[in-house]
């Protein structure tokens, strides 16, 4: 069974560092999504890699995947404020249809 | 325009009783899901249909029951409510696309039901 992984759960930081998130899993996948969640809303789509050495951007967010490592990243540089939020990601595991969330990432940043 | 709508937004109920929540999709998509979300934010696949056809059936108690009319809309029925229950209950949609490689579903997602069971 597909196990993912996400480290740190919780992650409190100062405006203006970097830091990373890194999203584990088990099996075989080339297909990784990142969703963010601000506090009792629902899950927006940020980023989806689609194979080996993909790098995506989206203002201070890159999202990388290497799959033969399993493992995935998300970086933030410069953090500020608004990108306070829980960040998932979620795997397929083989079947299109079905993906399989990580535990989530809560980050604060810190004014 | 919403993408995904969810109704209700919040529902309470006691123990015992049945509820239904309903979801409908604009985006003309194949493909539905419902997901639960409990306390500590951890997020679980229940069920998916595929044009009005189950797919995916997690280990759910029969106490849940997801019914799709039409491919635009999935609704949630929960029999017997339990204290267990409670969780947010978000309800998604995708489409499989094709790319060089492979393909992808990318799932967007309802504003979510909070369900609460006293």
């Amino acid at each position: 069974e597909l196990k993912v992984e996400q480290n740190p759960l919780f992650l409190s930081m100062q405006e203006g560092k970097n830091y990373t998130i890194y999203c584990n899993y088990s099996t075989t996948s080339d297909r990784l999504y990142w969703y963010r969640q601000d506090p009792g809303k629902s899950l927006e789509s940020l980023f989806v890699l689609l194979s080996n050495g993909a790098v995506k951007q989206e203002g201070r967010l890159m999202a990388s995947l290497d799959t033969k490592a399993r493992l995935s990243t998300l970086h933030i540089t410069a953090a500020v404020h608004d990108l306070s939020a829980t960040y998932f990601c979620a795997v397929a595991p083989g079947i299109v249809d079905k993906i399989i969330f990580g535990k989530g990432t809560r980050l604060h940043i810190l004014p | 325009d919403t993408a995904v709508s969810q109704t209700p937004k919040y529902l309470v109920t006691q123990m015992g009783n049945d509820k239904s929540i309903k979801c409908e999709q604009n985006l003309g998509h194949d493909t539905m899901y419902w997901y639960k979300q409990d306390s500590k934010k951890f997020l679980k696949i229940m069920f998916s249909y595929n044009n009005k056809e189950l797919i995916i059936n997690e280990t759910v108690p029969n106490r849940f029951s997801p019914k799709s009319p039409d491919k635009a809309h999935l609704n949630l029925h929960i029999n017997s409510l339990e204290l267990g229950d409670s969780a947010v209950y978000f309800c998604a949609s995708s489409q499989e696309i094709w790319r060089e490689g492979g393909s992808y579903n990318e799932q967007f997602f309802g504003p979510g039901t909070r369900l609460t069971v006293l």
